[in-house]
């Protein structure tokens, strides 16, 4: 399978806690993105990367979230001091990069802060 | 504000006929737009796209209208199979930007 990957699917986890999540894209695209969906909405963009390069963060991405890119493959993002208000689905998609790129989705992490 | 809107949160369409998902959007500086289908704990899978400088592009039993002038564009499927039933998502891009702003979808059902 060369698709875009995410590990885990599921993480259920008390407030206050860390949680960390990974995503690998299709090895040749140099663009990988986060997004966030929530019950009855479309995803909404979090961050992306040119290769290693976080290039725009949008102000959803609180100074608890951070997310790298250390060899310009494998992503993390981190959520730290988690709240209710993070339960969501966790989408990651990587392109080619380019105007009208194509972004593929992995499957998400689905978070559940209890 | 939400910038691409779809109206319709469901549509129930029969099996063998024709199904038409709407979507609208703000933005003028949008020039790139893309639907989606998504399953229930899936991620989004990527149907069809368009550029602004089409007004049609079509992709088997699936084909996208763009309307600029009304900032409007609709998915056919034709015809429609109960494998189609999902939520679907309209995208769009700027050519500055590489983030996608989607609207909230539409659950197609199609039944027997």
């Amino acid at each position: 399978d060369t698709g875009v990957s995410q590990d885990p699917r599921h993480k259920i986890t008390k407030r206050g806690q860390n949680v960390t999540f990974r995503c690998d894209p299709i090895s040749e695209h140099n663009r990988l993105y986060w997004y966030r969906q929530t019950l009855g909405q479309g995803p909404e963009f979090l961050t992306y990367f040119q290769n290693e390069a976080q290039l725009e963060k949008s102000r959803l991405l609180s100074d608890r979230f951070s997310a790298e890119r250390p060899k310009g493959s494998f992503s993390t993002l981190e959520i730290q001091r988690t709240e209710q208000g993070d339960s969501a689905m966790y989408l990651c998609a990587s392109s080619l990069g380019g105007l009208g790129e194509t972004q593929y989705f992995g499957p998400g992490t689905r978070l559940l802060v209890l | 504000d939400q910038q691409v809107k779809q109206n319709s949160p469901s549509l129930s369409v029969q099996e063998g006929r024709i199904s038409i998902l709407n979507c609208d959007y703000t933005n003028s500086m949008f020039d790139y737009f893309l639907w989606y289908k998504k399953y229930p704990a899936e991620g989004p899978t990527f149907l069809i796209s368009i550029s602004s400088i089409k007004d049609k592009n079509e992709d088997g039993r699936f084909t996208v209208f763009l309307n600029k002038s009304a900032k409007h564009l609709s998915l056919h499927i034709v015809p429609s199979q109960p494998g189609d039933s999902a939520v679907y998502f309209c995208a769009a891009l700027t050519g500055t930007a590489s983030k996608l702003t989607f609207g909230t979808g539409t659950r197609l059902q199609v039944t027997l």
